[in-house]
């Protein structure tokens, strides 16, 4: 399967603890991007990569979030000294974009993290 | 926040069409408009998107009204599999590093009935 890949699917902490999510994005896809989704809610975007570079963040990603894509293929998600609100599935997305194109998004199936 | 407003919820009968309505009064000359749907516990699949002409391909229709401030998604024989949330969204396109990324908003949860 060549789509986008995230692991773990499920993780389960105490508050305190700090978690980690990869996401492994479509071959030679460009830009790449982590949402976050509660339970009844639309997904909602945290931040945006092209390339290795972190272009665009949600004022949703406080400072106890912090994303990489050091080499511009896969991505890390990092949440320190997790809390209850944290609790979510997380979306990673990744894109083609070229000029003229209007890249469509194709989704990982999700990170769920439960806080405990 | 989310440029479009949809019902909550719908139901449809097997087999029959899915009309699946999107109101976007305030779209700008160079937002198209989006359809994605999510499966229970998977990531929203992108289905269809469109500027101004009426758009088809395997999975869809997109109708858009020609003021452009509202569309409608049409699945032409819903089957049990079609039961998800179905997002419209509006999103602008640029030839720039901007991000173009998809702002959602609640959805319709459609449930295809036998």
């Amino acid at each position: 399967d060549t789509g986008v890949s995230q692991n773990p699917r499920h993780k389960i902490t105490k508050r305190g603890q700090n978690v980690t999510f990869r996401c492994d994005p479509i071959s030679e896809h460009n830009r790449l991007y982590w949402y976050r989704q509660t339970l009844g809610q639309g997904p909602e975007f945290l931040t945006y990569f092209q390339n290795e570079a972190q272009l665009e963040k949600s004022r949703l990603l406080s400072d106890r979030f912090s994303a990489e894509r050091p080499k511009g293929s896969f991505s890390t998600l990092e949440i320190q000294r997790t809390e209850q609100g944290d609790s979510a599935m997380y979306l990673c997305a990744s894109s083609f974009r070229s000029y003229g194109d209007a890249g469509e998004l194709f989704f990982g199936e999700g990170s769920r993290l439960t806080v405990l | 926040d989310a440029k479009t407003t949809q019902p909550t919820s719908m139901d449809c009968a097997e087999g029959r069409a899915a009309n699946l309505p999107c109101n976007h009064s305030t779209i700008s000359g160079n937002e198209y408009v989006y359809w994605y749907r999510q499966i229970h516990s998977q990531g929203p699949q992108y289905i269809i998107h469109g500027l101004k002409n009426n758009e088809t391909n395997e999975m869809a229709s997109l109708i858009i009204t020609e003021d452009r401030k509202s569309s409608t998604l049409i699945l032409p024989h819903a089957t049990l599999r079609d039961t998800a949330v179905y997002y419209c969204i509006v999103r602008e396109y640029s030839n720039n590093n901007a991000g173009n990324m998809l702002t959602f908003g609640g959805g319709t949860r459609l449930m295809v009935k036998p």
